[in-house]
């Protein structure tokens, strides 16, 4: 059974700090990886996926990593900025989806 | 492209009844997925729909049901609601194994 871990759980950081999220899944047999944000009642808005072939993906001032042989991916952050402050999920794909519980980011003025 | 939607936005239902949410995926998807969330988790997988047929199902029992119409859109049926099944309904579209996008969901509160 697939289990997907995010550490830390909530993060506080002033603004303009770069800072990596952390997500770690047990089976490396997926098909791809995919970031998420979601903001206090929301639906969820996908920021990078990663395909099981691929290693890292770029998007403005995210960067996404995968390691399956290790089992670990990592969000980057640049410059962060208050409107980053949000929830960040991951999520493991291999056919059914498997996300962990996020990690709730204060970035501070 | 008005994206995933989701209908309705909130119900409040009593312990017993039954309920049916709605979602309509995005323009060029033909596979929608169901999931639940509860406060401060992350969603949990219930079942995925591709060409009108359940593909994947997570571990929820058979009072969660769903369908997919020819248009693709789809809908969750839950009967015999329980009060444990408050939480944050949330409907994703993809094309196979390619990006999801989520709709805004849909708080459903039972009494």
């Amino acid at each position: 059974k697939q289990e997907v871990t995010q550490i830390p759980a909530a993060l506080s950081v002033p603004e303009g700090e770069n800072l990596v999220l952390n997500c770690s899944f047990t089976d490396s047999a997926i098909y791809n990886l995919q970031w998420f944000r979601q903001d206090p009642g929301k639906g969820l808005t996908s920021l990078l996926l990663i395909q099981s072939s691929q290693r890292e993906q770029t998007s403005g001032r995210l960067n996404a990593s995968l390691d399956k042989s290790s089992g670990r991916s990592t969000l980057y952050i640049a410059a962060s900025q208050p409107g980053d402050s949000a929830t960040y999920l991951c999520a493991v794909n291999a056919g059914k989806s498997t996300f962990g519980d996020g990690t709730t980011l204060t970035v501070k003025p | 492209d008005a994206g995933v939607t989701q209908s309705p936005t909130h119900l409040i239902k009593t312990r017993g009844q039954q309920v049916t949410l709605r979602c309509s995926p995005k323009s060029g998807h033909d596979t929608v997925s169901w999931y639940q969330q509860a406060l401060g988790q992350g969603p949990q997988f219930i079942f995925q729909y591709y060409e009108e047929e359940e593909r994947q199902r997570g571990n929820f029992p058979d009072r969660f049901s769903g369908h997919q119409f020819p248009n693709y859109s789809s809908e969750l049926n839950v009967n015999a609601l329980l009060l444990g099944d408050s939480a944050l309904y949330l409907c994703a579209s993809s094309s196979r194994r390619n990006e999801q996008f989520f709709g805004p969901g849909t708080r459903l509160t039972v009494l």
